[in-house]
């Protein structure tokens, strides 16, 4: 498997609480993203990282941000968190943003 | 926008070809991928098709591409019960959109049966 790490694999939290979820990687690729996955919507793609402190937004970013202070790391923000919010996200890396990508073993958030 | 597409299930029995079929958007796509999401796992990359290629082998696995059509295939032969998954399809952004990210498909569930 390649070298990514999520933290935490499982959390429930409040609704309206903040959430930070973390990626790690140890392949120095340029690109991190975060998917979301959902039944019947297969993954959709929340933000992505292209380098140090360079993110975009996906088609599902509202109520997220993240940053991305190095290059190993990636971290996702719920500011507020709502049920809609609940989810199994997927943390991604690729060296390119048209080659394969690799995936974490995912974070199940549960927002009750 | 367009979608890649994907039908959500598919039930085989141990011993079956399966086949699961994906439409593409770009005809541009310079490869198209497959990923294997076994239960509560992440996905893997599975295989993958160079788009100047119909047709990849690699053990039990085909893939068949028709650019015509825009229409990638995945077949599984002899398929196994440790095949069940849920199988994507991926491609890459196009020339032109400015994104930056991989597209997946919704994702078929491979169930296999005994």
């Amino acid at each position: 498997d390649a070298g990514i790490t999520q933290s935490p694999r499982h959390k429930v939290t409040e609704t309206g609480t903040p959430v930070t979820l973390r990626c790690h990687q140890t392949e120095n690729h340029r690109y991190m993203y975060w998917y979301r996955q959902d039944p019947g919507h297969g993954l959709r793609l929340i933000h992505y990282s292209y380098g140090v402190k360079d993110t975009d937004k996906g088609e599902v970013s509202d109520g997220y941000s993240v940053s991305r202070s190095k290059t190993e790391d990636f971290l996702l923000t719920l500011e507020s968190a709502t049920s809609s919010q609940t989810s199994v996200y997927f943390c991604a890396i690729s060296e390119s943003g048209n080659t394969e990508a690799f995936f974490g073993q995912g974070t199940r958030l549960t927002v009750v | 926008g367009e979608d890649v597409e994907q039908s959500l299930f598919l039930s085989v029995r141990e011993g079956d070809s399966s086949v699961i079929n994906c439409t593409y958007t770009d005809s541009s796509s310079t490869y198209l991928y497959w990923y294997k999401q076994e239960p509560g796992a992440g996905l893997q990359l599975l295989t993958y098709i160079f788009s100047n290629m119909d047709m990849k082998q690699d053990q039990r696995l085909t893939v068949l591409l028709n650019k015509k059509d825009k229409h990638l295939s995945l077949r599984i032969a002899d398929t196994q019960t440790g095949d069940s998954a849920i199988y994507f399809c991926a491609e890459p952004p196009g020339l032109d959109t400015g994104r930056r990210a991989l597209t997946f498909g919704s994702g078929t569930r491979l169930q296999v049966q005994p």
